[in-house]
């Protein structure tokens, strides 16, 4: 049973443009939903989390969107640059320290 | 910043021989380690979980007698993938996490190549 659902599969945007990720999740006793971004041959990034007790949180130009009761959250990269290119995965975990559970990964490429 | 180092960052062996990855955390003492597998353009997928001084925590399907996890200390992790097969190719990565419940810092992953 997938606990954590991300979409879409690719995405691709123009220099400039805005990056839209999502991800449903299943769990609700997840409290601790980070984005992370991994080029080839990496190991993934921490680029920002949130946890439920606030709706949104900003890093930059990087945006959570979380909605508690759908049980959604996004990410949003205003002003994507072609450096932006890489895969995200959103994931969950129960406190910010037992098992983290990811979603598939979005594959994206910001075109110059 | 906490750091996670993992060694190999590259692997090739002959297929039934033995692997041994190590996770390392740097400045940070890390209650609980976890390894991943991901092959190419999937998801990272939990292989198990491991908490200093007891034995690791295996998730459905991963035999436990072919990938061995050691957690002797707060700071070092190994995972051994024993008579490895060429259909354990893949990348592997580990995380660290502390109870405190800031987050995971992850190692930079290690590609092992079995031939």
């Amino acid at each position: 049973q997938q606990q954590v659902k991300q979409s879409p599969q690719s995405l691709i945007v123009q220099k400039g443009g805005i990056s839209i990720i999502n991800c449903a999740y299943e769990n609700t006793a997840f409290d601790y939903f980070p984005w992370y971004q991994q080029f080839p041959g990496k190991g993934p990034a921490l680029l920002i989390a949130i946890r439920p007790d606030v709706s949104e949180k900003k890093e930059g130009r990087f945006t959570i969107s979380f909605n508690k009761s759908a049980k959604q959250f996004s990410l949003h990269i205003m002003d994507s640059q072609p450096g932006d290119s890489a895969t995200y995965f959103c994931a969950a975990s129960i406190g910010g320290y037992n098992k983290l559970i990811f979603g598939a990964g979005t594959r994206l490429a910001v075109h110059p | 910043g906490a750091v996670v180092s993992q060694h190999p960052s590259r692997v090739i062996c002959k297929s039934g021989t033995s692997v041994k990855i190590e996770c390392r955390s740097l400045d940070f003492q890390a209650t609980t380690m976890f390894w991943y597998r991901q092959f190419p353009k999937q998801s990272l997928m939990l292989m198990a979980t491991s908490n200093e001084g007891s034995k690791a925590t295996y998730e459905q399907g991963v035999e436990k007698d072919k990938f061995l996890i050691n957690h002797a200390s707060l700071t070092l992790s190994t995972l051994t993938v024993t008579s490895a097969h060429p259909e354990d190719s893949s990348f592997y990565i580990c995380s660290a996490s502390r109870d405190s419940g800031n987050g995971y810092t992850f190692g930079s992953g290690t590609r092992l190549t079995v031939v």
